[in-house]
């Protein structure tokens, strides 16, 4: 079966960095996205992975390693706005976007 | 559009009742995903279209779903008597074509509660 593990909830201080990390097994692989949710909104867009190797976007980054399964995605000079639900998607040989279960992100002051 | 729209924002009803859930995707969007989304828990794929064609509804959780398109635009989603266990946040996605890696855009969804 295809399945995508996430942590659950991790916990981070503000101004710190947090790597949430995504390992998955798909039949197929097409690219890897990473999504933000913020409680009670809609999923919006961080990411899109499909060769290995870490991708830099202001203060986030993704990396994907096909050949291990894995992907990350490092959050640094965390902001209280950065407390949301990150989810990982891998789009398998279908076209079809697999989902994880997400994992919830709390910052502390 | 701007953005993909969904209503009503929030839905009550009564359990046995039959709902209709709307979703307005970005313009030009060929693609259209429905997704629910129980509290606390991942997103659960139940269908999409190409265009007006849904080829596969493999992923409606039971015969009381339904789903259509018209004029690759407006979607709608039908569950009738409506069970508690459909109490849950349904999203809806667009992008510009389905069988591709294009970003799928998020409506704000609707919660439905079921009493």
């Amino acid at each position: 079966g295809q399945n995508i593990d996430q942590p659950t909830e991790m916990t981070a201080t503000e101004g710190a960095i947090v790597q949430i990390n995504c390992t998955y097994q798909t039949s197929g692989f097409n690219g890897l996205f990473w999504y933000q949710q913020h409680a009670g909104e809609a999923p919006t867009f961080l990411s899109y992975n499909v060769l290995d190797g870490l991708e830099e976007k202001g203060r986030f980054s993704s990396f994907l390693s096909r050949s291990k399964g894995y992907s990350y995605l490092l959050l640094k000079e965390l902001q209280m706005k950065d407390s949301a639900s990150y989810l990982c998607a891998v789009c398998d040989s279908n076209y079809q976007l697999i989902w994880g279960a997400g994992t919830k992100l709390i910052i502390k002051p | 559009g701007a953005g993909v729209s969904q209503s009503p924002s929030n839905k009550v009803t009564e359990k046995g009742k039959d709902v209709e859930l709307r979703c307005d995707p970005i313009s030009g969007h060929t693609a259209l995903y429905w997704y629910r989304q129980r509290l606390g828990q991942g997103l659960e794929f139940l269908i999409y279209f190409q265009g007006n064609s849904a080829p596969d509804k493999s992923g409606l959780p039971s015969d009381r779903f339904s789903a259509e398109r018209t004029g690759e635009s407006v979607s709608t989603l039908t569950i009738q008597r409506t069970q508690q266990e459909d109490s849950a946040v349904y999203l809806c996605a667009s992008s510009l074509v389905a069988f591709s890696t294009d970003t799928q855009y998020f409506g704000p969804g609707t919660r439905l509660t079921v009493l």
